[in-house]
């Protein structure tokens, strides 16, 4: 298995503004996804980040709200950019290991006011 | 419209008692299969997996799954819950043999549990 660490793992922010979101990986990883779970909601996979190579969009997202970094293969980070209150949300990176299992970090808990 | 269900939004079980947790998908053939739960506050943890083989899969914390290709059904059991077991459960395809690598989720089912 691997390790996911995040960084904030909360945060309160303004309308507005950008909150850059950070996941590192104990263990060097190709695959790594970001994914979005609205309050009482399931998770939405926003993008799969490549290291290489440009980020991977779902529909719906776009990479001017949700920019993508992949500088190695064992960290990335997502930004949120000019936030509202309904991108309060938890956002969860998460990495594929052996066996095509994924594995998650703990979760950033955004709160837009 | 291919999906994956979840039909039991919330399940109240007593501790001790047994449990079954339902899931169906509706691609064209069969996906890879899991089971994720996240307790309160916390990140999702891989329960089991289904990829080819036997029908029964066992996984951590006492949980096992059956595969039913007829019933397009993957649902998740254990004989006895514990109070720790009180946390929301998801059930996942990756349809990568069909093209797309990616993991879709059910909409979750809450396990609460009663003394």
């Amino acid at each position: 298995s691997a390790v996911i660490s995040q960084k904030p793992s909360r945060d309160i922010c303004q309308r507005g503004t950008s909150l850059t979101i950070q996941c590192q990986v104990d263990s060097q990883v190709t695959m790594m996804f970001w994914y979005r779970q609205q309050p009482g909601q399931s998770l939405t996979l926003i993008a799969t980040a490549n290291q290489g190579s440009e980020a991977t969009y779902e529909s719906g997202f776009v990479i001017d709200k949700f920019p993508i970094s992949r500088p190695n293969l064992t960290f990335s980070t997502l930004t949120v950019s000019n936030m509202s209150p309904e991108d309060s949300s938890i956002y969860l990176c998460s990495v594929e290991a052996k066996g095509y299992e994924q594995y998650f970090g703990p979760g950033t808990r955004l709160t837009v006011t | 419209a291919q999906s994956v269900t979840q039909p039991d939004i919330h399940i109240t079980v007593s501790e001790g008692a047994s449990l079954e947790l339902r899931c169906n998908y509706s691609y064209g053939a069969t996906p890879y299969l899991f089971w994720y739960v996240q307790s309160p506050g916390q990140g999702l943890q891989l329960l089991l997996k289904y990829f080819s083989g036997d029908t029964l899969v066992q996984g951590i914390k006492g949980f096992e799954a059956e595969f039913k290709r007829s019933q397009s059904s993957f649902n998740l059991r254990k004989p006895s819950v514990h109070w720790s077991d009180a946390a929301e459960y998801f059930c996942a395809v990756d349809r990568r043999g069909l093209g797309n690598e990616k993991l879709t989720f059910g909409t979750g089912t809450r396990l609460t549990i009663i003394p």
